[in-house]
């Protein structure tokens, strides 16, 4: 049972441009909500977050929205630079920590120059 | 200084074989975790461990055994590996756990294991 789902495997995008990544969830008891970024050979790492009782966080050129009633969420990336080429993980959580992460299966962002 | 390191990045063994992963974590954390990544690219977690005690620990055969000799290493053993356990396996470290706070996650790079 997937309760993450992150339904576009790859996206491409001009560099400058805008890059929505999107993310939907299942479970109605999730309550806090994050983004990692992961290069090959490498862990993922931590990009943003965001919990249930916000819909909008912001941290520089990333933005991720909430939308609960709809069960979905997406990360923007503005603008977009060569080094956002990664794969991108939604994950979330029934706590407002982060214990017990669901991820989604990840979109690959390829930035083109 | 690498903040969560693992050994070994490649694994390549046989059926039945018994291996270990080693985890170590420089941050001062408190919890550390174990994620598998299958060939769908799913990412699950294993197991957690909270001030060396487990916390979660998800629907995994019991031939995987975490073990955690101190809060800074969290080990997972394979007993009579399958080829089904063929995956990248992630360690992680947060500061905390629960409710409250901000728990971060921090990923090492990975362990590719390779079952022939």
């Amino acid at each position: 049972d997937q309760q993450v789902k992150q339904n576009s495997p790859s996206l491409s995008v001009q560099e400058g441009r805008i890059s929505i990544l999107n993310c939907d969830y299942t479970n109605s008891m999730f309550d806090y909500f994050l983004w990692y970024k992961k290069y090959p050979a490498e862990g993922p790492t931590f990009l943003i977050s965001i919990s249930s009782i916000k819909d909008k966080n912001e941290d520089g050129r990333f933005t991720v929205f909430l939308n609960k009633s709809a069960k979905h969420l997406s990360l923007h990336i503005v603008p977009s630079q060569p080094g956002d080429s990664a794969v991108y993980f939604c994950a979330a959580t029934t706590n407002f920590g982060n214990e017990k992460l669901t991820f989604g299966t990840g979109t690959r962002l390829t930035i083109i120059p | 200084d690498t903040a969560v390191s693992q050994t070994p990045k490649y694994l390549v063994t046989q059926m039945g074989n018994d291996k270990s992963i080693k985890c170590e974590q420089n941050l001062g954390h408190d919890t550390m975790y174990w994620y598998k990544q299958d060939s769908k690219k799913f990412l699950k977690i294993m197991f957690s461990y909270n001030n060396k005690e487990l916390i979660i620990n998800e629907t995994v055969p019991n031939r995987f055994s975490p073990k955690s000799p101190d809060k800074a290493h969290l080990n997972l053993h394979i007993n009579s590996l399958e080829l089904g356990d063929s995956a990248v396996y992630f360690c992680a470290s947060s500061q905390g756990w629960g409710r409250g706070n901000n728990n971060e996650q921090f990923f090492g790079p990975g362990t590719r294991l390779t079952v022939l």
